[in-house]
């Protein structure tokens, strides 16, 4: 039973450019949750989707970030014309029923850099 | 909103010692669960331990335990018989019973010498 896949690992992108990450959510999972760890921080909740739906995204920048979670495939969390402030890990984490009960699983992160 | 604080950015303990590391955090909700997380160096998310506020039991899981001081809004985490792959960064979060989202303190990097 393969845990939280995020792919990819690491990611490279000049200011300007797009960055996709991509996160398949445990099998039988159907929430997913992104945050972000900027260095020597701790992780920020960004958003929470279920299948087709956005339920929480107050932690998004109102700007160049958007996250989805089609019917079919992995959830992605895109970001539009980075710039140096992106560089960060990017998490993601999966339940199968809201999170209340006993936490997530996280996938091992994205690390974004951007040059 | 929900704040976590970890005023301990870093600890060393010698193997097989007993380390604690301590979280503070401030809501006015009344039901609520608290959770540590171990980040080692892969940089992988690993839960550690989970407490219900509704309890009045800490929890413990094998050399993991907790002290939940509910009234004090105080949560530390007490790891005996340290083991060199304990070294890690160690997140304590906060998440109301109605939510799903995870409010983290800063971290604490604890160092398991030999």
């Amino acid at each position: 039973n393969a845990g939280v896949m995020q792919n990819p690992r690491h990611l490279v992108r000049r200011r300007g450019q797009e960055a996709r990450l991509r996160c398949s959510p445990m099998k039988g999972h159907s929430h997913v949750y992104w945050y972000r760890q900027l260095p020597e921080e701790g992780l920020k909740f960004m958003v929470y989707l279920q299948k087709e739906n956005i339920i929480d995204e107050s932690g998004m920048p109102k700007e160049r970030f958007s996250a989805e979670f089609p019917k079919e495939g992995p959830s992605i969390l895109r970001i539009q014309q980075v710039v140096r402030g992106d560089s960060a890990a990017y998490f993601c984490a999966s339940s199968p029923v809201t999170a209340t009960n006993y936490g997530y699983t996280f996938g091992s992160g994205t690390r974004l850099t951007v040059v | 909103a929900q704040t976590v604080t970890q005023s301990q950015p870093e600890m060393s303990v010698q193997e097989a010692e007993t380390v604690t590391l301590s979280c503070t955090y401030d809501t006015s909700e009344n039901n609520y669960y608290l959770f540590w997380y171990k980040q080692p160096p892969s940089r992988q998310m690993i839960l550690v331990i989970r407490q219900e506020a509704y309890k009045q039991q800490n929890a413990t899981e094998n050399r993991f335990s907790v002290n939940f001081q509910k009234a004090a809004k105080s949560f530390s985490l007490k790891i005996s018989d340290s083991q060199l792959g304990d070294t890690a960064m160690y997140f304590c979060a906060f998440m109301k019973q109605s939510g799903s989202r995870l409010t983290f303190g800063e971290g604490t990097q604890l160092t398991v010498n030999p």
